[in-house]
Parts: structure tokens; C-alpha cells; sequence
């Protein structure tokens, strides 16, 4: 069954025009958070949230803003995409912060393609 | 600098083969370290995670080992098979004050082959 959903799964968006992808979790977990992944690198923390707080990190662009209305929904809204945004959006939860040794589980991702 | 570097970038073998990939990293303080497996177009699944403490630990044919003394760590594949072909990923956590890092290999790219 599926533990962390993320719709879609692939996202075409034009340049500038806003776009949200979701993500839902099964888990019941304290933390979620959202990568960006380009082609042939290794993912990249955009922000996290632990339970309602909200945890940015340095040098993510303000062009990417997250909500988590409920424990179960995160949204990645991305105000004005740009080209280079074009990527893949993974999601992940775990039931505390990784630095105390929880399981991290992914999302299936979405690729976000922007023309 | 935190960092966390992985090699070789990429690696070819032969169906039933076994394979060693490495993980060195500067992360300080240490509090753990991941190895993922990533097929094209999907999430990242956990394969193992270590603590400090621990030097060895196995989930399946994967093993991983870690020297926490000089910051090494390797993933074993025993007798691969064709659905191994993935990236691999190295993720090293360091908890730290007012929260965590997190920092990622960039991987290593197996291709297994018939």
C-alpha cells in the first residue's frame, strides 16, 4: 500500500504561471519535506516542516513557498517557475527529524516540466 | 565543510557479480548514515541506516559496513541481478543545534548487465 502519494506525477506548467504539486502520507508521521531533484543529481531539501512548524532551508529561492494544512497533506507551491525549476519534486515523511536515526520514506516524486 | 562524496560515479558489471561501492564524508558531529537505492524515475527507498555504533548491517543481498573512525563507509552487492541497476545514494545526518543536516552523495550510477 501506499505510504507517501504524490499527484501528479508528472506536471507540465507554462513559464510564470503558478503551480502546486501535493503530497499525502499514510504514516502518520511528524515531518514532511520536499527535494528537488535534477536530472543525474542527488536530491536537494528545499524546506521541511516538523508537525506545523515550518523549516526553511538557506538557500532555497522564494520562488518556492510549502503548506501543511493537516498532518497528512504537505503542498509545494512554486509562485513563478521558471525553466530551470524544471525538475523532480520528491516528497518524504519520517516520524521525527533524520538526525535521530528515523526511517525516511519517499514519495514516487513528480517531474515538472515547464514551457 | 560538510560533505559527503561517493565513488566510483558509475559502475558496469556483470549479472551475478558482486560490487562494492564507497562513501567517505566530512559530516561532523555524525549521527548517522543512509544508503538508498534509486530506480530512474522514482523516490529514493531506504536499503540501511547506521548509527555510530554500528559497523555492519545487512538488508538482504546489500550490506553496509561503517568506520566511523575515518568516515567510510561501503555498500556490498552480492550476486546482483538486472533489477539492481539503480543509483545508489550516501546520505550522512548530523544533528546539530536547533535542528539537523542532512547532506547527500551525489551517487553512484550500477548498470547490471546480462
Amino acid at each position: 500500500d501506499a505510504m507517501v502519494i504524490q499527484n501528479p506525477r508528472y506536471q507540465v506548467t507554462q513559464f510564470g504561471k503558478p503551480v502546486t504539486l501535493s503530497c499525502s502520507q499514510t504514516l502518520n508521521h511528524n515531518v514532511m519535506y520536499w527535494y528537488q531533484q535534477k536530472s543525474s543529481q542527488a536530491p536537494k531539501l528545499l524546506f521541511h516542516y516538523y508537525d506545523k512548524d515550518f523549516n526553511n532551508e538557506a538557500d532555497t529561492p522564494d520562488n518556492f513557498q510549502s503548506r501543511r494544512p493537516n498532518t497528512s497533506f504537505c503542498f509545494l507551491d512554486i509562485r513563478s517557475p521558471g525553466l530551470g525549476d524544471a525538475a523532480m519534486y520528491l516528497c518524504a515523511t519520517s516520524r521525527e527529524p533524520p538526525g535521530l536515526s528515523y526511517e525516511q520514506y519517499f514519495g514516487p516524486g513528480t517531474r515538472l516540466t515547464v514551457t | 565543510k560538510n560533505q559527503v562524496e561517493q565513488s566510483p560515479q558509475s559502475l558496469i558489471i556483470l549479472e551475478g557479480k558482486n560490487c562494492t561501492l564507497q562513501c567517505n564524508y566530512t559530516v561532523s558531529p555524525f549521527s548517522n548514515l543512509r544508503w538508498y537505492k534509486q530506480d530512474t524515475g522514482r523516490g529514493p527507498v531506504s536499503l540501511t541506516i547506521m548509527t555510530f555504533s554500528e559497523n555492519t548491517k545487512s538488508n538482504g543481498r546489500y550490506t553496509a559496513t561503517l568506520d566511523a573512525d575515518t568516515k567510510q563507509s561501503s555498500l556490498h552487492i552480492t550476486a546482483s541481478q538486472l533489477s539492481d541497476s539503480a543509483s545508489y545514494i550516501c546520505v550522512v545526518s548530523a544533528r546539530v543545534t536547533g535542528g539537523f543536516k542532512t547532506i547527500f552523495g551525489a551517487g553512484t550510477r550500477l548498470f547490471v548487465k546480462a
